[in-house]
């Protein structure tokens, strides 16, 4: 499986501001995703991030809340816009390849908004 | 889209105990996978067993697709096994690609 990157690890955000996470494969993959984890919850996805298209997102987030880059097949970026406490969260990449489409998960961004 | 159900929701062991996670979904897969979250946040992958049995050191598991249920088995227990474990799914149905989780299963393993 590819190695799978993400940067910060950690970070303590202010109300109102916003936040770029990055997430880096160090193979080319098709299929990249965005997941949010809540404290004490399960892992949500957020939006499917293709090449050369517009992020696909679930119900419940939004572009302007969450927008999606993805500029080439091993790199894509999320950011949290406008934070509020309620975005604390761990937000993990992942991304799905190989002939049995199993999917990986990059160590996750810990973030907490005061 | 598919729905995935874990039982227990808490296990409490203690250390050389052997469990089971069970692991239920709605619908037929074109994947299951099984995954340890750490304390730290990690996502280690297990299995990836839409059917069949395998087995990787002390633990194993069980996917019977016909009666869309998965089992995870952990043979003598470790503190180091602590954790969420977490079932996810998907299918090429109305779900696309999604990959669905279930609400896991933590874990906790005593000396």
């Amino acid at each position: 499986s590819a190695v799978i990157s993400q940067k910060p690890s950690r970070d303590i955000c202010q109300r109102g501001t916003s936040l770029t996470i990055q997430c880096q494969v160090d193979s080319q993959v098709t299929m990249m995703f965005w997941y949010r984890q809540q404290p004490g919850q399960s892992l949500t996805l957020i939006a499917t991030a293709n090449q050369g298209s517009e992020a696909t997102y679930e119900s419940g987030f939004v572009i302007d809340k969450f927008p999606i880059s993805r500029p080439n097949l091993t790199f894509s970026t999320l950011t949290v816009s406008n934070m509020s406490p309620e975005d604390s969260s761990i937000y993990l990449c992942s991304y799905r390849g190989g002939r049995a489409y199993e999917q990986y998960f990059g160590p996750g961004t810990r973030l907490t908004v005061t | 889209g598919i729905q995935v159900e874990q039982s227990p929701p808490d296990l409490i062991l203690q250390e050389g105990a052997n469990s089971t996670l069970r692991c239920n979904f709605s619908d037929s897969v074109n994947n299951l996978q099984w995954f340890h979250q750490n304390p730290w946040g990690q996502l280690i992958n297990l299995f990836y067993i839409p059917s069949g049995t395998k087995q990787n050191g002390r633990l194993s598991a069980t996917t019977v697709a016909t009666e869309r249920y998965s089992l995870l088995y952990i043979s003598s227990s470790q503190t180091t096994d602590s954790g969420v474990y977490f079932c996810a799914a998907w299918n090429s149905g109305g779900s696309n690609y999604k990959l669905t989780f279930g609400k896991g299963t933590l874990l906790t393993v005593n000396p």
